[in-house]
């Protein structure tokens, strides 16, 4: 059965520490998609990245990065120097092409905050 | 921005009323998706439309119904409310063709609370 698990609920760290949310979905398909979305209060979700099974390269922008291992199925996302604002939930999905609706299964979250 | 929107933001209704929410998006986006993301946990699929047709379904009751229209709005009704629909209610779409790689924009949702 598909299934994202993202195992920190919550974490702190101070302003310019460098932090890697951890993300560890499980899939029989080959071909899939895996995200990441930010939740800032407002509630919408924002879309920060998309992958598929068959790009394992690294991907670096700004201050995010993002490191997608198959043979651990991992897909963790790093925020190098972080701020204040990107204090926020972060949420792991991903997208199996096997399912006909394409629908998105959801972490349950990690709950960022960045100290001043 | 991501060009959907949705109503109303915050209500607040008592157990087994009925509910409409609301989403407009974005011109060109022929598919819509539900999600109901209950307090401290991530967002759960419900169901999508695509073409004014329900084309997939998550864990969800019957009571929990959808409807697409042409416009590019759709609604989620949900009948006979229970204390555990309270929750926060996404609307997402996204553009034709529908596809696993697409990316799906999201609204800030609706927040409801069943007392």
């Amino acid at each position: 059965a598909q299934k994202v698990t993202q195992a920190q609920t919550e974490i702190s760290v101070v302003e310019k520490e460098d932090v890697t949310l951890d993300c560890v979905y499980e899939t029989r398909d080959t071909t899939y998609y895996l995200f990441w979305y930010k939740q800032p209060p407002s509630g919408e979700l924002v879309f920060l990245i998309r992958r598929n099974s068959f790009d394992e390269q690294n991907e670096i922008s700004g201050r995010y990065s993002w490191n997608f291992q198959k043979s651990t199925s991992s897909f963790n996302f790093t925020i190098t120097a972080s701020q204040v604002v990107d204090s926020a939930v972060y949420f792991c999905a991903l997208s199996e092409v096997g399912d006909s609706s394409y629908k998105l299964i959801f972490g349950s979250g990690t709950r960022l905050l960045v100290r001043p | 921005e991501t060009g959907v929107t949705q109503s109303p933001t915050h209500l607040i209704k008592t157990r087994g009323q009925q509910v409409t929410l609301r989403c407009s998006s974005q011109s060109g986006h022929n598919t819509v998706s539900w999600y109901q993301q209950a307090l401290g946990q991530g967002p759960q699929f419900i169901f999508q439309y695509y073409r004014e047709e329900e084309n997939g379904r998550g864990n969800f009751p019957p009571r929990f119904s959808g409807l697409q229209f042409p416009n590019y709005s759709s609604e989620l009704n949900v009948n006979a409310l229970e204390l555990d629909d309270s929750a926060l209610y996404l609307c997402a779409s996204s553009p034709v063709p529908q596809w696993a790689g697409n990316t799906i924009y999201f609204g800030e949702g609706s927040w409801l609370t069943v007392v």
